[in-house]
């Protein structure tokens, strides 16, 4: 079955800090993963998404994730955060022959100035 | 933003009543999907659709129901809610063009869902 695994429900950093949002994945065929960023009472917004193409991965408003097939991780980073970045993100996976999208359990970033 | 209208946006209901909630989309996309959110939980897929009266489970069906009978509506039944389903329900949609595994999903603004 697929699933995936966020560390950290909470991460706090300081503006102009770098941001690492983590995220480990389970899934027996090549996976389809995707970051959502969810700003208080909207709806989720893609950030970015792997599809094999490229192992590093370029999304909106300066982030970016690695795919790392031997640590079954697909992190979320930025060089440095600013006070807009403050929200909930969520990583998820979809395996080949699922429509359904499966998320993590979310990570609150939070930025001090 | 994707053309998704979720309605109500915010609801209050009493144990025991029916609730129907509703997505339209303008996007003519073939898949859509009903969530709820949870704090600690994330996302959990309650029912999806590919296509008009083509529906299927997710995790957490139980005392849910959804009908698809044009692309553009898809509806969320509570068939008798209870406290437990107080909750935000986030509607989705889906492109079918090429890999469709690889298309992102597309959310509306949520509905808030108070069960008393």
């Amino acid at each position: 079955a697929q699933s995936v695994t966020q560390l950290g429900s909470h991460v706090s950093v300081s503006e102009g800090a770098l941001v690492l949002l983590r995220c480990n994945y389970s899934s027996s065929v090549p996976p389809y993963l995707f970051w959502y960023v969810q700003y208080p009472n909207q709806g989720l917004q893609l950030l970015l998404k792997y599809t094999s193409a490229a192992t590093l991965v370029k999304g909106i408003n300066g982030f970016e994730a690695e795919f790392k097939k031997s640590e079954t991780s697909f992190h979320l980073t930025k060089p440095s955060a600013h006070m807009s970045d403050a929200a909930e993100y969520f990583c998820a996976v979809r395996n080949t022959g699922f429509q359904k999208l499966v998320f993590g359990t979310g990570t609150r970033l939070l930025v001090s100035p | 933003d994707a053309g998704i209208t979720q309605s109500p946006r915010h609801k209050v209901t009493e144990t025991g009543t029916p609730v129907t909630l509703r997505c339209h989309q303008t996007e003519n996309h073939r898949y859509m999907y009903w969530y709820r959110q949870d704090p600690g939980h994330g996302l959990r897929l309650i029912h999806y659709s590919y296509g008009v009266k083509d529906t299927d489970k997710g995790e957490v069906s139980d005392g849910y129901s959804v009908s698809r009978s044009k692309t553009e509506d898809f509806l969320l039944t509570l068939e008798s809610a209870t406290s437990s389903q107080t909750s935000v329900y986030f509607c989705a949609i889906s492109e079918s063009q090429g890999n469709s595994y690889n298309s992102p999903l597309h959310f509306g603004n949520g509905t808030r869902l108070t069960v008393t």
